[in-house]
């Protein structure tokens, strides 16, 4: 099975620090993506990457960036988190050959 | 402007009940997917079911089932002989062809089932 792994469930941080949300998949996948998902709103893409080293912005990436150094981590950076990006973030990965996209468990983000 | 749209916001039904979620989508890409996931309050996403834009069927997997109306751009999300496990969030999502492999999703719908 395809396992995407996310590596803290729940994070508190502080407004004005700098917040690394990491995100492994272990099945070889090109594709990885970071949405963020606020109620009513659905999920929304903050940034996605077809293959290592390239990043393509999604619809809503001010104030994040993102790292992909190595094809199985994707890696969501908050420069200086403020409170408005408090929320649950979700990685995901989709092989060439897959349709679906598969998810990790989430990362519920508190900016206090 | 929205690309899916999904009008209910919540949900109730009945346990053993069949019930319809409803979901609209707007593309000019001849070439597209539509997919549901399911989201239980522990937070996972859960892929459902997928159609594709060519399909002449409508996609089914065990109880779940896609109502495909290519021409009014729907893509509802059939659940016959609801289960109490069936409780959750259920997000319609669309993938265009032109905009690779990213997944656009709808707001949502909360689906309760009643004893």
């Amino acid at each position: 099975d395809v396992k995407v792994t996310q590596s803290s469930r729940y994070l508190v941080k502080r407004t004005g620090e700098k917040v690394f949300l990491e995100c492994v998949q272990d099945m070889d996948h090109e594709n990885m993506f970071w949405y963020r998902q606020d109620p009513g709103l659905g999920l929304r893409l903050i940034y996605f990457s077809y293959d290592v080293k390239m990043k393509e912005k999604g619809d809503i990436p001010e104030g994040y960036s993102v790292s992909r150094e190595k094809k199985e981590r994707f890696s969501l950076i908050l420069e200086s988190a403020s409170t408005n990006q408090t929320s649950m973030y979700l990685c995901a990965s989709r092989g060439l050959l897959d349709e679906k996209l598969f998810f990790g468990s989430g990362t519920q983000l508190s900016v206090l | 402007a929205q690309k899916i749209t999904q009008t209910q916001p919540g949900m109730f039904v009945q346990e053993k009940e069949a019930v319809t979620l409803d979901c609209t989508y707007d593309t000019s890409d001849p070439s597209y997917g539509l997919f549901w996931y399911k989201q239980p309050s522990s937070g996972e996403m859960i892929f459902l079911i997928y159609q594709g834009s060519y399909d002449q069927q409508n996609a089914t997997e065990g109880r779940y089932s896609l109502n495909f109306q290519k021409a009014r751009k729907s893509a509802n999300l059939v659940i016959s002989a609801s289960q109490l496990g069936d409780s959750a969030m259920y997000f319609c999502a669309m993938r265009e062809a032109h905009q690779g492999g990213k997944l656009i999703f709808g707001q949502g719908t909360e689906l309760s089932v009643k004893p």
